[in-house]
């Protein structure tokens, strides 16, 4: 049974700064992996599709990896911004599409 | 090009009673997806449709929980009779074949 977790739960950090948040999963038979902003009250955001084939996508300051045969992902945010302040959720997907997600990262960026 | 429509946002309703909710997912989506999504965690699939038909539903509490898909279109979740750990957020999804998906706002429910 696929299994996702992300660390660390919780951060915080200054505006400025550049981070990394981190992903993992237990079955490295995955169709793709997606990263998603979640705002308060609000539903799911897109921000990076990497397809099983691929090692990375990046989309401005961000810049996420995969490495299938490790079971792992990380998402880059380079000069947080303190609206860069949200959730953070990895979901590995499935060849059905379905996708399986992780608890989720809570990013704080402080003026 | 619209996103994921789900109606109502909010719902509140006491447990035993039961409550339905919406999806209109993006034009020309085959795929539509239900997640529920409770406090803290990540969303889980309840059940997703290719057209008309159910992918899969092995999460679906099917004793009180069911779903269908109209048409290959519009979709609606019901909860009948709701308890109390059924308070999340249920969030419907769509996506072309097994490609990127898109949320919809998601409706909080809330059981009392």
């Amino acid at each position: 049974k696929q299994e996702v977790t992300q660390i660390p739960a919780a951060l915080s950090v200054p505006e400025g700064e550049n981070l990394v948040l981190n992903c993992s999963f237990t079955d490295s038979a995955i169709y793709n992996l997606q990263w998603f902003r979640q705002d308060p009250g609000k539903g799911l955001t897109s921000l990076l599709l990497i397809q099983s084939s691929q090692r990375e996508q990046t989309s401005g300051r961000l810049n996420a990896s995969l490495d299938k045969s490790s079971g792992r992902s990380t998402l880059y945010i380079a000069a947080s911004q303190p609206g860069d302040s949200a959730t953070y959720l990895c979901a590995v997907g499935g060849s059905q599409g379905n996708l399986i997600f992780g608890k989720g990262t809570k990013l704080s960026v402080k003026p | 090009e619209a996103g994921v429509a789900q109606s109502p946002r909010y719902k509140i309703i006491e447990k035993r009673q039961s409550v339905a909710f919406w999806c209109n997912p993006i034009s020309g989506h085959a795929t539509l997806y239900w997640y529920q999504q409770i406090l803290g965690q990540g969303p889980k699939l309840l059940i997703q449709f290719q057209n008309n038909g159910v992918v899969d539903d092995s999460q679906l509490p099917k004793d009180r929980f069911s779903a269908e898909r109209l048409k290959g279109v519009d979709s609606t979740l019901k909860i009948q009779p709701a308890k109390l750990e059924d308070s999340a957020v249920y969030l419907c999804a769509s996506s072309l074949r097994v490609t990127e998906a898109f949320f919809g706002q998601g409706t909080r429910l809330t059981v009392v």
